[in-house]
């Protein structure tokens, strides 16, 4: 069975500085996705970035990169030049390509932006 | 409307009492999910299911009944709903390999 930790309950941080949220997952499995989601107060569930097992390449949206070392086994996400919207919990998740597509979740870390 | 709704949004009920949750997207997508939301465990995965008619166990299925009749409706219900199954409640759906599409989450209190 596949588990996701996330060591870091709550992390805070001022405007505009860049911070790094750590995950590290554990699996047998060669080829999985990895995700990171983003839960606002709203409690809406939103993808914040995606990464293919088999992609050795970091993936990046705008402010939002991923440091994936597959050998570790470890899925950091860095937010960069952070804003008071990036405040909320984040998710890291784990998904198998073979059989149903189930995501399972490490236990999430409140990322607090300070003005 | 678009997407993927659930409702109520949010319940009381009582211990011993029969609660069904709904779940409606419009995508036709084939997988939909149910997970509940606790602290300390982030989501947690109940019931899934590939397909009309096809369902299947997750990590945390005791105390829970789904069905899929329809591919777009994927209800969950608590047979007779006890205090450990307070929760957030979310539904989900996804076409394949990708990205989960999420509810906006059911906050249900059993007293």
């Amino acid at each position: 069975a596949q588990t996701v930790t996330q060591s870091q309950p709550e992390m805070s941080v001022q405007e505009a500085e860049t911070v790094t949220l750590s995950c590290t997952y554990d699996t047998s499995e060669n080829n999985y996705y990895l995700f990171w989601y983003k839960q606002p107060p709203s409690r809406q569930m939103i993808l914040v970035i995606r990464q293919e097992a088999y992609k050795q390449q970091n993936a990046t949206e705008n402010r939002f990169s991923v440091n994936f070392q597959k050998a570790a086994k470890s899925f950091s996400l860095k937010i960069s030049d952070s804003q008071l919207g990036d405040t909320a919990m984040y998710f890291c998740a784990f998904m198998k390509v073979q059989g149903a597509q189930k995501l399972v979740f490490g236990q999430g870390t409140r990322l607090t932006i300070n003005p | 409307d678009a997407g993927i709704t659930q409702s109520p949004r949010y319940k009381i009920t009582e211990t011993g009492r029969q609660v069904t949750l709904m779940c409606h997207q419009t995508w036709s997508h084939s997988y939909m999910f149910w997970y509940r939301q606790d602290l300390g465990h982030g989501l947690r995965l109940i019931y899934y299911s590939a397909a009309a008619d096809i369902t299947d166990k997750g990590e945390v299925p005791d105390g829970y009944v789904v069905s899929r009749s329809k591919t777009e409706n994927f209800p969950l219900t608590l047979e007779s709903a006890t205090r450990s199954q307070t929760s957030v409640y979310f539904c989900a759906s996804t076409q394949g390999v990708d990205e989960q599409f999420f509810g906006p989450g059911t906050r249900l209190t059993v007293l």
